[in-house]
């Protein structure tokens, strides 16, 4: 196992455009966690999953994201109608439960042009 | 609210003692942790504490929880020019997310 994968590293897209972010978590952790982080700021919590449950979402998660983790295992973070103020890294953790510490995955890094 | 706060910057000579603070608020935090980023990477786990600890070493690595104050620090012996990088300190809430400080920004000196 290689720790949590993200796909894309990179992505740039014009304003109004739609993306998609993969996350793979380790395969025997059934929590999953989306977290955004602009430049010069600590990580701002998005949402986190339960196995297939989307357990929480933040205020920050307006009604243009959509994240979903169908069958419990990789989970897809979609933002429709990109604006400039999306850019920034969003990264994935997954952790074993309550309680345990995550793992971090590289991070999708956003331009939104 | 919850809120985590640590200075931006610290500079420090190869070979001293590196030492990174961290005030939070959230009394109920059951776990703190250390993560650190390096330019362009994800955030790796350093090190974390139970809320009923006070101290943990771990090789050049020292955490010191105080409670009553609810500080936290992060020192890194004989600091190497590898340590470079952006700490994070965190906490677990009491519903189990981890909430961020903005992060300490390492800087070594030759």
């Amino acid at each position: 196992d290689t720790g949590v994968s993200q796909d894309p590293r990179h992505k740039i897209t014009k304003r109004g455009q739609n993306v998609t972010f993969r996350c793979d978590p380790i395969s025997e952790h059934n929590r999953l966690y989306w977290y955004r982080q602009t430049l010069g700021q600590g990580p701002e919590f998005l949402t986190y999953f339960q196995n297939e449950a989307q357990l929480e979402k933040s205020r920050l998660l307006s009604d243009r994201f959509s994240a979903e983790r169908p069958k419990g295992s990789f989970s897809t973070l979609e933002i429709q109608r990109t604006e400039q103020g999306d850019s920034a890294m969003y990264l994935c953790a997954s952790s074993r439960g309550q309680g345990y510490g995550y793992t971090f995955g590289s991070g999708t890094r956003l331009t939104v042009v | 609210g919850e809120d985590v706060e640590q200075s931006l910057f610290l500079s420090v000579r190869e070979g001293d003692s590196s030492v990174i603070n961290c005030t939070y608020t959230d009394s109920s935090s059951t776990y703190l942790y250390w993560y650190k980023q390096e330019p362009g990477a994800g955030l790796q786990l350093l090190t974390y504490i139970f809320s009923n600890m006070d101290m943990k070493q771990d090789q050049r690595l020292t955490v010191l929880l105080n409670k009553k104050d609810k500080h936290l620090s992060l020192r890194i012996a004989d600091t190497q020019t590898g340590d470079s990088a952006i700490y994070f300190c965190a906490e677990m809430n009491r519903d189990d997310k981890i909430i961020f400080g903005k992060g300490t920004r390492l800087h070594i000196l030759p």
